[in-house]
Order: C-alpha cells, then structure tokens, then sequence
C-alpha cells in the first residue's frame, strides 16, 4: 500500500524560511510532486523530484531521499500569498502515471 | 496550451439523486485524465483515471462511476448520492510529461 505523511498544520512569519516535511512508504516509486493549492482553487504544480539531492527553484526548493523515503518543501522570504496548503505526491505505476497524495500541510504566513 | 473544463463549478443535490460532472480539455490529444475527490481539508483521493476512450480505471470501489466518450471528456456519473459525496471534485490531465495539471474543480454540496 501506500503512506504518506506530512504536519497538518503550520505557521511562520512574513520574511522567514520554513521547511515542510514528507516521508513516504510506497510500491513503486518515480519521482515525488510538490503542489500549493489556494482555499478553494485547484493545486498547481511547484516541483518535481526524481533523483536524489535539491532541487532550486526561485524562492522555492524541494529535496528527495529516495533510500530515506523523506523529501521537503523549503519556502523562503515568506510573503502572505503563500499561506496555502502544500501537497506531497508520489508518483508511481507506469509511466509514473499514478499520483498517490499526502493529507496536505496548510501554511499560515502571519505578518 | 492545454486548457480543462469542468462544469458545473458548484452543486447542492439531495441524498439519493443522480449526479453527472463533467470535465472537458482543449490543446492536446490523447492525456490521461484523472478524477479525484478532495474531503474537506483533506488530501487527494484519486477516483478513476482514463489511458484512452472507453477506457477506465477504478482506485476506489462505491457508488461512482466514470465514463470516456470521447478522447477529451471525461465524466463522473452517480445513480444515487450519499451525503459522504460531497467534496471538491477535480479533474486532470496527463501527456507525455511527469506533471499532473488540474481543473478548476467543481464543489459538491449533498444535502
């Protein structure tokens, strides 16, 4: 089966760094998603991880351990527009076709 | 660029009504398409995915179904709603790339 895991909840301050963790437990395994999605609108895409190490991406940086089965979402000079929730995905099946989410973590950004 | 639709955006039904959502995508040809249900502050379910026309896939086992008339729609049909229904209904799209991309999602009020 599959498990992913990650805070339900967290909060940070306008200007700061914050680091959100997932740890996964899957059959199969082609690469990890990062997600932000806004209070009632549709996930959008941030980052995709399918080789071990960080990848940089502008204010935003996703890291995978594959042997750890760890990955994290790391925000920097938090801005208000980023309080949202951020979604943890592994992908799996052929062709990577399967997406298998974690229960989201929703970020708070306080001024 | 690839564009989805889904109809209606909102949606308040009685228990034991029927149900059909619609999902519909423009500038591509031949994607996987995806249907997921989002609880309230809840991750991701994945529903039913489609390689191709008439071709379809079910992760989860109730009282929803999936069809694929045509190569870029998708619907999501229910005989006979449960309150347990209602959620964010989203649907996506797969090409040839790793990325998921989603709708705008439709909200489904059962009462």
């Amino acid at each position: 089966g599959q498990n992913i895991d990650q805070p339900t909840e967290m909060t940070a301050t306008e200007g700061a760094i914050v680091q959100i963790n997932c740890t996964y437990q899957t059959s199969g395994f082609n690469g990890l998603f990062w997600y932000q999605q806004h209070a009632g609108e549709a996930p959008t895409f941030l980052s995709y991880n399918v080789l071990d190490g960080l990848e940089e991406k502008g204010r935003f940086s996703s890291f995978l351990s594959r042997s750890k089965g760890y990955s994290y979402l790391l925000l920097k000079e938090l801005q208000m527009k980023d309080s949202a929730s951020y979604l943890c995905a592994v992908s799996t099946g052929k062709a990577g076709n399967m997406l298998t989410f974690g229960g989201g973590t929703r970020l708070m950004v306080k001024p | 660029s690839q564009t989805i639709h889904q109809w209606p955006a909102t949606l308040v039904q009685p228990v034991g009504s029927p149900l059909s959502l619609e999902c519909t995508v423009e500038g591509t040809s031949n994607p996987n398409l995806y249907w997921y249900r989002q609880a309230a502050g809840r991750g991701l379910q994945l529903l039913f995915y489609s390689v191709g026309i008439g071709q379809i896939s079910s992760e989860v086992p109730q009282n929803l179904s999936a069809s694929r008339p045509q190569d870029r729609q998708f619907i999501l049909s229910s005989k006979k709603l449960l309150l347990s229904d209602s959620g964010f209904y989203l649907c996506a799209l797969k090409n040839r790339g790793y990325e998921q991309y989603f709708g705008p999602g439709t909200r489904l009020t059962v009462t």
